[in-house]
């Protein structure tokens, strides 16, 4: 079955670079989340998207915009990059959103690597 | 305080075993409840949902208490790929209709021999 895709899955950028990470969501899957994961740390939710508007938003810092495209794929981009901007990011779809979905799981992509140098 | 609380551990057992994990969560409109594995470095793989009723695939066995806004997780019979790290998830429906999942810190598991 096909699963959540990420992209790039390693990436290494310098102080002040910036990055794109792209997010393909299981087809059918309408709602997208994004998460940090530092090392040793759970995963923290950054922000997500619902037929391709922010439904929520996390502690996705000021530096990161993302947004959700009419085929459902998402960007994280990423400015201004800190050397604590270095973690896997994940990417997660569902279907649906509300009270009608609530038991719809997350399903994780792989992850990008991001390394900050 | 947190708004889902795992044990970090780690709970190191030995083959064999019997280990429970628990989770509690602070917010009493919360609907539905999963259990996640992740391995290191991997991403986190959806282990079993929590039934209101209690569930159970093998040897694991998922149970809810609403009253006390607990959820645990019983593993039985321990093989050593059983280590890893379980996350409590869980799923609040919000005024607006908008579900938002939050994760526990995670309780890590390591199998020995």
């Amino acid at each position: 079955a096909a699963g959540v895709i990420q992209s790039p899955r390693h990436l290494i950028k310098e102080k002040r670079e910036t990055a794109t990470l792209k997010c393909y969501p299981i087809p059918r899957h309408d709602t997208v989340y994004w998460y940090q994961q530092g090392p040793g740390q759970d995963p923290q939710f950054l922000i997500s998207f619902y037929e391709k508007m922010q439904s929520d938003k996390g502690s996705i810092p000021d530096r990161f915009s993302a947004q959700q495209f009419s085929d459902y794929h998402s960007e994280l981009n990423m400015s201004s990059l800190e050397l604590g901007d270095s973690a896997l990011y994940f990417c997660a779809s569902s279907l649906g959103e509300g009270a009608s979905s609530y038991n719809s799981p997350l399903h994780f992509g792989n992850g990008t690597r991001l390394t900050v140098t | 305080r947190k708004e889902v609380e795992q044990d970090p551990g780690p709970f190191n057992v030995p083959e064999g075993a019997t280990v429970a994990f628990n989770c509690t969560y602070s917010n009493s409109a919360s609907q539905s409840f999963f259990w996640y594995r992740q391995d290191c470095r991997k991403e986190p793989k959806l282990l079993m949902s929590v039934y209101s009723s209690g569930n159970e695939d093998g040897r694991f066995t998922a149970q809810l208490n609403r009253a006390s806004q607990y959820i645990s997780l019983l593993i039985r019979d321990s093989k050593l790929s059983d280590s890893a790290t379980y996350l409590c998830v869980v799923n609040t429906v919000f005024s607006g209709g908008y579900n938002k999942l939050i994760f526990g810190a995670g309780t890590r598991l390591a199998v020995h021999p």
